[in-house]
């Protein structure tokens, strides 16, 4: 099945810099892959996904890119802010459409801790 | 708010005993999705439901079971609980041809 690796396990950065987390995941089947935002006790939040046949997206101050060939993408925050402080999910999925086999592969998460 | 709800939002109960999680998917979302959240296990997918027929498996116990109904609510039962099951369970809902989860607020469960 498929595994999700993620890097670093916590990022501790000033407000105005930028925060990069890595993903990489193994099933080349997989070609759907959302970020989660989650504050403490919080449900999960989607905050940015990207689909294969798209090499980066960008929404504001996030970006996401992603390579197939090598099998990571990223995620980028730009000019921090404290609010932007809370653990960050990556995830994979093998369809980007259908009715089935939706199921999301989580990497282990990243605590990001934007110090005013 | 997601549009995805979850009762109850808390449960504490016993080792041995048995409970149901209920979730109501957002408006319109056919598929409905269980995850496990515990800290040395991180996000499990469990269970995939869709339009009422269990689409794929995760790494579910024998002892849970889902369903989901005709009005398109589910149901995680979980049964003969040990300290280990305790955990945020999270239900997530999706539309028919598009892969963005949605996630309900999840049931705190604590097993003593």
């Amino acid at each position: 099945g498929e595994n999700v690796e993620q890097h670093p396990s916590t990022l501790s950065v000033q407000e105005g810099d930028s925060a990069v987390i890595k993903c990489t995941y193994s099933d080349s089947a997989s070609n759907y892959f959302p970020w989660y935002k989650q504050e403490l006790g919080k449900r999960p939040q989607l905050i940015i996904d990207i689909r294969s046949n798209v090499g980066e997206k960008k929404d504001q101050r996030i970006a996401v890119t992603l390579n197939k060939t090598a099998k990571h993408f990223s995620l980028h925050i730009t000019e921090t802010q404290p609010e932007d402080s809370a653990v960050y999910f990556c995830a994979a999925s093998p369809n980007a459409g259908g009715t089935s086999y939706g199921k999301l592969t989580f990497g282990q998460g990243t605590i990001l801790t934007v110090h005013p | 708010d997601s549009g995805v709800t979850q009762t109850p939002k808390h449960l504490i109960t016993a080792t041995g005993q048995r409970v149901t999680l209920r979730c109501s998917p957002r408006s319109g979302d056919l598929s409905v999705y269980w995850y496990q959240q515990s800290l040395d296990q991180g996000l499990q997918f469990l269970i995939q439901y869709y339009n009422g027929e269990e689409r794929a498996k995760g790494n579910i116990l024998e002892r849970f079971s889902a369903q989901q109904f005709p009005d398109l609510h589910s149901e995680l039962n979980l049964s003969s609980l040990e300290l280990g099951d305790s955990a945020l369970y999270f239900c997530a809902s999706s539309v028919v041809g598009v892969n963005e989860q949605f996630f309900g607020p999840g049931t705190r469960l604590t097993v003593l």
